[in-house]
């Protein structure tokens, strides 16, 4: 079974503080993680994918599948970093890709 | 905007009633689908479509439930007999196909709130 864990439903942090969103996930699998971003008011949009490998917005993510971990840092909180961030995977298999799985969202507050 | 979109925006329904909400992909977008978010919670998968085909269920949806999408564009999902439980926000999102692969990456709409009373 896929399942993904986000242990904090809230983080707060000071503006210019280390930001790290945890992320579990359990899949026998090649998991495919997701990491999405909800601000407010707004629809729910992909921040970052482990396979591209990239920093968005300053964030970054690694997948560490010893720890079966993909969290979310970001060396330097900004104000607008203020939104609700959700986890996801997705697992591989034959005829594409399975459907999201998602964690239930950890909100993250930048304080100023 | 020529993102995904979802209409109604808000649905206030009494229990025992039926609702229709629909989804338009973004244009030329192979595959939709379907999630429910309900409070506290992450989106979860209900259906989805590869064109018109629907290629997968989840067991949340009840057979009160029914997804179509008829011409491989837009999508419209349908609860019967609504109950309070089904009290939550349902989201469309749509990927495409690339070289004949579904590309993983899917875009959401800003989906539709229903209540029911």
């Amino acid at each position: 079974a896929q399942r993904v864990t986000q242990p904090e439903k809230l983080l707060s942090v000071f503006k210019g503080a280390p930001v790290e969103l945890k992320c579990n996930y359990s899949y026998s699998g090649s998991p495919e993680l997701f990491w999405y971003v909800q601000y407010s008011r707004q629809r729910l949009q992909l921040l970052l994918r482990h396979i591209s490998r990239e920093s968005i917005k300053g964030f970054t993510a690694d997948l560490n599948k010893g720890e079966t971990s993909f969290h979310l840092k970001k060396p330097f909180a900004q104000e607008e970093d203020s939104a609700m961030y959700y986890c996801a995977l997705s697992g591989a298999r034959g005829s594409g890709n399975t459907p999201l799985v998602f964690g239930k969202g950890t909100r993250l507050s930048v304080i100023a | 905007d020529t993102g995904v979109s979802q209409n109604p925006r808000h649905k206030i329904t009494k229990r025992g009633q039926n609702v229709t909400f629909r989804c338009d992909p973004i244009s030329e977008h192979n595959r939709l689908y379907w999630y429910r978010q309900t409070l506290g919670q992450g989106p979860e998968f209900l259906t989805y479509f590869q064109n018109e085909a629907q290629l997968e269920k989840s067991r949340l949806l009840s057979d009160r439930f029914s997804a179509e999408r008829p011409k491989g564009s837009f999508s419209t999902l349908e609860i019967q007999r609504t109950e309070q439980g089904d009290s939550a926000m349902y989201l469309c999102a749509s990927s495409a196909l690339r070289q004949g692969r579904p590309v993983i990456e899917q875009y959401f709409g800003p989906g539709t709130r229903l209540t029911v009373t």
